[in-house]
C-alpha cells in the first residue's frame, strides 16, 4: 500500500541547474508533507515542509509546491551544488504534523559537477 | 532544531538475543516517533509515544518490541527476541512544532 509514491529512483543534474523532484500522494487525509535529505547511515534531515492551506513554500534554494487536486508535491533546488548529492524522501503525515511520517521510496539525486 | 542522540551507534548480536537502543533528546518533548530503514527500503514508522503512552503503532511493532521513557529523558527501544530481519537502521524523531527531527540512528546488524 503505497500512500507516498516518488517515481523516479535516481535523478541527475548538472552543477548549477535546477532539480526537481516529484511526489505523489493517494491518502486524502494527508495535510503535512515534508522533505527529508539523506546520506547513506545517517538519519534523515529535514529541508522544508508544507501544510496543505498553502501552495508554495520557498526556503533559500529549497522550494516546495503542491498541487492538492492532483494529490502532487514537487521540490526545485535551484541552483544546484555537489553537496546536494544524496537520496531525497517525501513525507506525508495527517494532523497538521502530529501523527506518523508515511515515506516515499526516495529519488538519488547526483550533482553532476 | 532538536539535539538528538542515539546509542550504541552500531548494534550486533545473535538471534534471539534481546537488544535495548537508547535515544536522548536534550529538550523535552511530549511526541516522539521511532521508525526504521531495512537497507534499500523505505523509512517505516514503528511507533508513536505522546506523554509517557503509546499512541499508535504498526503491523511490525508487534509483542516483541517494547519502547519506554525509563527516567524522563531517555527513550528506549527494547527488542525481546531478534530476528534475522530486524536488522535495519533504527531511529527516533521527537516532534518539534509540526517537524519531527530524526536523531543520527542505530544501526542494529542481527546473525
Amino acid at each position: 500500500d503505497q500512500q507516498v509514491k516518488q517515481n523516479s529512483p535516481s535523478l541527475s543534474v548538472q552543477e548549477g541547474r535546477i532539480s526537481i523532484l516529484n511526489c505523489d500522494y493517494t491518502n486524502s487525509m494527508f495535510d503535512h508533507f515534508l522533505w527529508y535529505k539523506k546520506y547513506p547511515a545517517e538519519g534523515p534531515t529535514f529541508l522544508i515542509s508544507i501544510s496543505s492551506i498553502k501552495d508554495k513554500n520557498e526556503d533559500g534554494r529549497f522550494t516546495v509546491f503542491l498541487n492538492k487536486s492532483a494529490k502532487h508535491l514537487s521540490l526545485h533546488i535551484v541552483p544546484s551544488q555537489p553537496g546536494d548529492s544524496a537520496v531525497y524522501f517525501c513525507a506525508a503525515s495527517s494532523n497538521f504534523g502530529n501523527e506518523k511520517l508515511t515515506f516515499g521510496t526516495g529519488t538519488r539525486l547526483t550533482i553532476i559537477p | 532544531e532538536p539535539e538528538v542522540t542515539q546509542t550504541p551507534s552500531h548494534q550486533v548480536t545473535q538471534m534471539g538475543q534481546e537488544v535495548i537502543l537508547r535515544c536522548v533528546p536534550i529538550s523535552n518533548h511530549l511526541y516522539f516517533y521511532w521508525y526504521r530503514q531495512i537497507l534499500g527500503q523505505k523509512v517505516e514508522f514503528l511507533v508513536s509515544f505522546y506523554n509517557n503512552e503509546i499512541s499508535e503503532k504498526s503491523e511490525i511493532f508487534d509483542d516483541q518490541f517494547s519502547v519506554e521513557r525509563p527516567d524522563g529523558s531517555n527513550f528506549t527501544l527494547k527488542i525481546r527476541s531478534t530476528k534475522l530481519e530486524d536488522s535495519a537502521m533504527y531511529f527516533c524523531a521527537p516532534l518539534e512544532g509540526d517537524t519531527q527531527y530524526f536523531g543520527p540512528g542505530t544501526r542494529l546488524t542481527v546473525l
